[in-house]
């Protein structure tokens, strides 16, 4: 059962390293978003790519975070100089095409960063 | 401030009894989904409700939306411990591009054996 497969789980960084999070979408889905969720937070939308593209970066920070989707490999979501207040989970979603009213997203596991 | 509200926060029930999660907002949804998430894990789909006053049931839940599109609500019939988890609704705005779910805050809800 190939599903959403985030890596890795559990992340630890000191402040101002760098934190890369991973994500290989189901198969056949093309489309792949992230969500960042905080204690007792529901999940915010960050950023919505697809192959090569980035279609929507709204909701990511301007500065330290960047995402990616290359035609090979998964997608990457990228955070430089980690601050505590970045210590989160973040999700990672996919769908087979845009919208949700039939095509629903399909979550992975997350990865759970701390800032130390 | 949540786009969509739950309530309630936290909810602690004995197994066999009912429960009822709210989800409520002033915008109105094009499509309002129920996930479930269990600690350490991703949000699982639940179910997908599309027009408004639409009722599905999914076994022992219920799920509701509201007429005017702007709430909806989760009832569980006799809830069991592993109906335990976090209740999370989110919708697409009517006025939004199509895959910008907005989440609401979910409901904990804890049912003791």
């Amino acid at each position: 059962n190939a599903g959403v497969m985030q890596n890795p789980r559990h992340l630890v960084r000191r402040r101002g390293q760098e934190a890369r999070l991973r994500c290989s979408p189901m198969k056949g889905h093309s489309h792949v978003y992230w969500y960042r969720q905080l204690p007792e937070e529901g999940l915010k939308f960050m950023v919505y790519l697809q192959k090569e593209n980035i279609i929507d970066e709204s909701g990511m920070p301007k500065e330290r975070f960047s995402a990616e989707f290359p035609k090979e490999g998964p997608s990457i979501l990228r955070i430089q100089q980690v601050v505590r207040g970045d210590s989160a989970a973040y999700f990672c979603a996919s769908s087979p095409r845009t919208g949700t009213n039939t095509g629903e997203l399909f979550f992975g596991e997350g990865s759970r960063l701390t800032v130390l | 401030t949540q786009l969509l509200e739950q309530s309630p926060q936290f909810l602690s029930i004995q197994e066999g009894e009912n429960l009822t999660v709210y989800c409520n907002s002033s915008s109105v949804f094009s499509s309002l989904q129920w996930y479930r998430q269990e600690p350490g894990e991703g949000p699982v789909l639940l179910v997908t409700v599309v027009t408004g006053g639409e009722v599905k049931k999914l076994k022992r839940l219920t799920f509701q939306f509201g007429d005017a599109r702007k709430d909806s609500s989760l009832h569980i019939t006799a809830a069991q411990p592993g109906d335990t988890g976090l209740y999370l609704c989110a919708g697409t705005l009517l006025s939004s591009n199509d895959y910008k779910l907005s989440f609401g805050a979910g409901t904990t809800v804890t049912v003791r054996a």
